[in-house]
């Protein structure tokens, strides 16, 4: 079981390259979300999907796109990357109680991180 | 979801319990306290979490007072692993789509002492 695996761990990119992260989980989980962490912020929600088909934004979407075409797969996008983009990003997915009539029982699983910097 | 608030920094000596706070005053009824930990660098990690009873599991103990509007995460005898950010988040817990989300804050650098 290899939980949450995100891809690649570190990247330096040019402003104005595109790159794709990747996320993928094996615990059939509905709900997959990214972060971004940057110093004295906290994690900041970006992009979140409650299944497979179904997006959202989060807290700072801006420059960012995501698509969920399978439960197990939650790609980030920066189609245009800016030296604000540099940041570490979290991708997690949530066994949520609830789908299953547990109310509370919820759980995150955060991948180990992608440390990405814009020159 | 409810704003939380948490000391910045706190230390604490190695095989001591420590007691991290956190306020969460705006709470609502159908809100849970959830505690994760972040360790340098690593993916957050998830503790423990409760509605209005005290909580323990293997990692943590959970305190939420009676009026819910604070609550008090317990590592019984810390050891030099625990040094980590610890986040207290409270968010509602719906049987609805797209009401899942985890609003992290800054945390509290938590630094065991040998």
């Amino acid at each position: 079981n290899a939980g949450v695996t995100q891809t690649p761990k570190f990247q330096v990119l040019k402003t104005g390259q595109s790159m794709t992260l990747q996320c993928a989980q094996d615990m059939n989980h509905e709900y997959m979300s990214w972060y971004r962490q940057d110093p004295g912020m906290g994690l900041r929600l970006i992009h979140y999907s409650v299944g497979a088909g179904i997006t959202d934004q989060g807290e700072v979407p801006n420059g960012y796109n995501v698509s969920r075409s399978t439960t197990e797969d939650f790609p980030l996008r920066l189609l245009s990357a800016a030296p604000s983009q540099t940041s570490v990003y979290f991708c997690a997915s949530i066994l949520e109680g609830n789908f299953r009539g547990l109310e509370g029982n919820t759980e995150a699983f955060f991948g180990q991180g992608t440390r990405l910097t814009v020159v | 979801d409810a704003k939380t608030t948490q000391p910045p920094s706190m230390d604490c000596a190695e095989g001591r319990a420590a007691n991290l706070p956190c306020n969460h005053s705006t709470i609502s009824g159908n809100e849970y306290v959830y505690w994760y930990r972040q360790i340098h660098s690593q993916g957050p990690q998830y503790i423990i979490h409760g509605l209005k009873n005290n909580e323990t599991n293997e990692m943590a103990s959970l305190i939420i007072t009676e009026d819910r509007k604070s609550s008090t995460l317990i590592l019984p005898h810390a050891t030099l692993r625990d040094t980590a950010v610890y986040y207290c988040i409270v968010r509602v817990v719906s049987l609805l789509f797209g009401n899942e989300k985890l609003t992290f804050g800054t945390g509290t650098r938590l630094t065991i002492i040998p």
